[in-house]
């Protein structure tokens, strides 16, 4: 297996909603990492996680909630986003940690996410 | 701070025609350049990976180089067809905490 796996491909949310995104990886990476992408621009690093532990907080707003709780899931919990939010949020991972840039990284297809 | 750029932003052309898509980065102490695809609205598809002790890679029609001295790398697109036509992206590993910096893309469209 050498994908990884994002859900769900679309979501519609409210402002008052909490959801989460979904992304798994069997590739035995040990570092995972959440981007976000707005139409047209390159994505921008929000997290980043090497052996299960938060090593890269990119200043993201706390509205949005990481979490990892396994090596093979990452998981992005969203709360009282704001309409600005809508996005691509793409997750990758690698087999190094996540503070090199020797990592190469795997990315998903993808979550498009529409805050109303 | 690494920054990338790429040119051109758009680029049309006729089914058929050789095409080049140019890459600029400012630090050249870099450990790896990536090649993606993007489709509208879908994630990256990773097309090449040149180390930087390497000069070229190269898969079916597509051949990357990178001179890293220059800060520059090239994606040649050999005989362009419509399905090639997606968003370019480079991105260069860097030593920054970042890890990985992109450019802004090329958006190409191969016309039937």
């Amino acid at each position: 297996d050498t994908e990884v796996t994002q859900t769900p491909k679309h979501l519609v949310m409210g402002m008052t909603n909490k959801k989460s995104l979904k992304c798994e990886q069997h590739m035995g990476h040990r570092a995972m990492y959440w981007y976000k992408q707005k139409a047209k621009k390159p994505p921008e690093l929000m997290f980043v996680y090497s052996y299960e532990k938060l090593s890269i907080n990119e200043s993201v707003p706390s509205r949005f909630s990481p979490e990892c709780p396994n090596s093979s899931l990452l998981n992005l919990h969203l709360h009282a986003l704001q309409p600005e939010d809508s996005a691509l949020y793409l997750c990758a991972s690698s087999q190094g940690t996540g503070l090199s840039g020797a990592n190469v990284l795997t990315f998903g297809a993808g979550s498009r996410l529409t805050v109303l | 701070k690494q920054e990338v750029t790429q040119i051109p932003a758009a680029l049309s052309v006729p089914e058929g025609e050789n095409l080049v898509l140019n890459c600029s980065f400012t630090d050249s102490a870099i450990y790896n350049l990536q090649w993606f695809r993007q489709d509208p609205g879908k994630g990256l598809t990773s097309l090449l990976l040149i180390q930087s002790s390497q000069r070229e890679q190269t898969s079916g029609r597509l051949n990357a180089s990178l001179d890293k001295s220059s800060g520059r790398s090239t994606l040649y697109i050999a005989a362009s067809q419509p399905g090639d036509s997606a968003t370019y992206l480079c991105a260069v590993g860097g030593t920054g905490r970042r890890a990985l910096t992109f450019g802004s893309g090329t958006r190409l469209q191969v016309q039937p």
